[in-house]
């Protein structure tokens, strides 16, 4: 059983750029969660999905994201005009069912805008 | 407004010390998890607890959760370098079953 997997690991992008972060969940988990850690915090909640239907938004969520899981498994997390307050990283999360304790986190993506 | 504070913000312990983590709020959680991340990793799940007044321990970890579930503690006994990183609480709030809300994390550091 595999675990979440992200990629990239790490990404630098100049201000201005779109970037395109990917999740694969853990096989059968029909929920994934996308989470925002800046650098000594704890990680913020940004959006999440039930299969293929994202049911909740955070404000932290502005117009530049978006997040897509077209078939129910993968994820995508796009931000157009990245600006340097978006550096950060970007986690993600699956869980089976209903119930949002037990998500198991991948390892991450860290984005650097300069 | 953090809905989750935990203290301290760092501990910095010799090994073969104790600890005590605390994770307080005034809200209600149905649940609540510990976790800890390494540098440039992802958090890793140690525990979660759903029961007012529940104790679970794990080796030389034990967590319990507060009567009202508004609180946790994490006690570490004997810490080990291994222990090393940050310690992060997470709830899921009564009625918002679907994310998880993070505490501010404890970054511990065990020296030999």
């Amino acid at each position: 059983d595999t675990g979440v997997s992200q990629d990239p690991r790490h990404k630098i992008t100049k201000r201005g750029q779109n970037v395109t972060f990917r999740c694969d969940p853990i096989s059968e988990h029909n929920r994934l969660y996308w989470y925002r850690q800046t650098l000594g915090q704890g990680p913020e909640f940004l959006t999440y999905f039930q299969n293929e239907a994202q049911l909740e938004k955070s404000r932290l969520l502005s117009d530049r994201f978006s997040a897509e899981r077209p078939k129910g498994s993968f994820s995508t997390l796009e931000i157009q005009r990245t600006e340097q307050g978006d550096s950060a990283m970007y986690l993600c999360a699956s869980s089976l069912g209903p119930l949002a304790y037990e998500q198991y986190f991948g390892p991450g993506t860290r984005l650097t805008v300069t | 407004t953090q809905l989750l504070e935990q203290s301290p913000q760092f501990l910095s312990i010799q090994e073969g010390e104790n600890l005590t983590v605390y994770c307080n709020s005034s809200s209600v959680f149905s649940s609540l998890q510990w976790y800890r991340q390494e540098p440039g990793e992802g958090p890793v799940l140690l525990v979660t607890v759903v029961t007012g007044g529940e104790v679970k321990k794990l080796k030389r970890l034990t967590f319990q959760f507060g009567d009202a579930r508004k609180d946790s503690s994490l006690h570490i006994t004997a810490a080990q370098p291994g222990d090393t990183g940050l310690y992060l609480c997470a709830g899921a709030r009564t009625g918002t079953a679907s994310k998880l809300t993070f505490g501010t994390g404890t970054r511990l550091q065990v020296t030999l």
